[in-house]
């Protein structure tokens, strides 16, 4: 099975312009994660998407946005870009099934410098 | 509030050797715990978990303990490789189906010395 893969996977962009980041789940995974990851922070869950409906949000404002298609391919976008928002995304995709089981499967990730 | 903390931000250890990586948790809701390795440029592996009813897994090289009392959990790897050097981030959730939130540590380097 090919892994999750995201696009791009390097973006410069400038304050207050927006972006829109894409990421395809594995095959059959029906749920697709967000995080951010910045130096000294480690990883912050960002939001969860699962048939095509937001079921989990982390503590990020509402410049972040996301949404899934039917295909369970997800975008996120963050709007009015500050400089603090450099950082590696990372996307993660799971089957989310009752059978248990918590592990998601990561992306590379997309570098979105904002300068 | 860091919820899952990993207080050494790097470690050394000789090819062979015993590996030891840290995590400690604050929130008693955490049943499920995730060990992931991340190389420079790619993005975080999965590599072994543990349920809370458990206290010791164990994949090959990998071993991981889970001490709920005092909400601490470790990762040893024998014998450490020169591959193994990366980064390790514990990562923690409530087992609820529904529940796709992983809350991470901030990350140990391994660096194995040949």
């Amino acid at each position: 099975k090919a892994g999750v893969t995201q696009t791009p996977r390097y973006l410069i962009k400038t304050r207050g312009q927006q972006v829109t980041l894409s990421c395809s789940p594995i095959s059959g995974h029906r749920s697709v994660s967000w995080y951010q990851q910045t130096p000294g922070q480690g990883l912050q869950f960002l939001f969860e998407y699962f048939s095509e409906t937001q079921r989990n949000k982390g503590n990020f404002p509402g410049r972040f946005s996301g949404r899934q298609f039917s295909n369970s391919r997800s975008e996120m976008n963050v709007s009015t870009l500050e400089l603090g928002d450099s950082a590696l995304y990372l996307c993660a995709s799971t089957p989310s099934s009752v059978a248990g089981g918590y592990e998601q499967y990561f992306g590379p990730g997309t570098r979105l410098t904002v300068t | 509030d860091q919820q899952v903390k990993q207080n050494s931000p790097s470690l050394s250890v000789q090819e062979g050797r015993i590996s030891i990586l840290n995590c400690d948790y604050t929130n008693s809701m955490f049943d499920y715990f995730l060990w992931y390795k991340k190389y420079p440029a790619e993005g975080p592996t999965f590599l072994i978990s543990i349920s809370s009813i458990k206290d010791k897994n164990e994949d090959g090289r990998f071993t991981v303990f889970l001490n709920k009392s005092a909400k601490h959990l470790s990762l040893h790897i024998v014998p450490s490789q020169p591959g193994d050097s990366a980064v390790y981030f514990c990562a923690a959730t409530e087992s609820n189906f529904g529940n796709e939130k992983l809350t991470f540590g901030t990350g140990t380097r391994l660096t194995i010395i040949p």
